[in-house]
């Protein structure tokens, strides 16, 4: 069965701190896809990104990065200098990448505070 | 930028009232889905479709009921509204290849 963890329910930071987010899945496949999504107070979920099984290599876009490793099966997200902005509730997400009966499983969410 | 819409975004309605929540995308996406939310909480999924024709009820149990006709909507209708369906219904859609899900700014519903 397929499982994400956010163990973090409730985070707050001081602007300007970093702050890393964890997700740890549970999968028997070998072939799957794993996500981040922002919710902000307004409602809707925003794409973050996407990272395959098969590319285990770290990814930096501006103020986030990703550390994606296999061995712990964890998808850790990291903000740097985070911004008031930066609040919202945050989840991880794992689906099969080929099986089309299958849909996505969502961790249930991290809220990340940041206060001025 | 995602083309998903929903409308409406806010709606207070009285109980036993027959409600339709509208969702249409225009990018060609097969599959389709319709969570439950409570604001900032876990996502539950109620329904999914794989296109046309093709409607499966998800992990959550719901009185609520969807159709398929055309791939760009994907209606849920409620017979009769109660309270406890108060929440934020999110619509989704991606392509069957197992991309990202994008999805729709929410109905948040109030039945009073």
């Amino acid at each position: 069965a397929q499982k994400v963890t956010q163990a973090q329910t409730e985070i707050s930071v001081v602007e300007k701190e970093d702050v890393t987010l964890d997700c740890v899945y549970e999968t028997r496949d070998t072939t799957y896809y794993l996500f981040w999504y922002k919710q902000p107070p307004s409602g809707e979920l925003v794409f973050l990104i996407r990272r395959n099984s098969f590319d285990e290599q770290n990814e930096i876009s501006g103020r986030y990065s990703w550390n994606f490793q296999k061995s712990t099966s964890s998808f850790n997200f990291t903000i740097t200098a985070s911004q008031v902005v930066d609040s919202a509730v945050y989840f991880c997400a794992l689906s099969e990448a080929l099986n089309y009966g299958q849909n996505f499983v969502f961790g249930p969410g991290t809220r990340l505070s940041v206060l001025p | 930028e995602a083309d998903i819409y929903q409308t409406p975004r806010y709606l207070v309605i009285g109980t036993g009232k027959k409600i339709t929540l509208e969702c249409s995308q225009t990018m060609g996406h097969d599959k389709m889905y319709w969570y439950q939310q409570d604001p900032g909480m876990e996502l539950h999924l109620i329904h999914y479709s794989y296109g046309v024709n093709s409607t499966e009820k998800g992990d959550l149990s719901s009185e609520s009921t969807v159709s398929r006709i055309r791939t760009e909507h994907f209606p849920l209708t409620l017979e009769s509204a109660r309270p406890s369906h108060t929440s934020q219904y999110l619509c989704a859609s991606r392509t069957l290849r197992g991309t990202e899900a994008f999805f729709g700014q929410g109905t948040r519903l109030t039945v009073v």
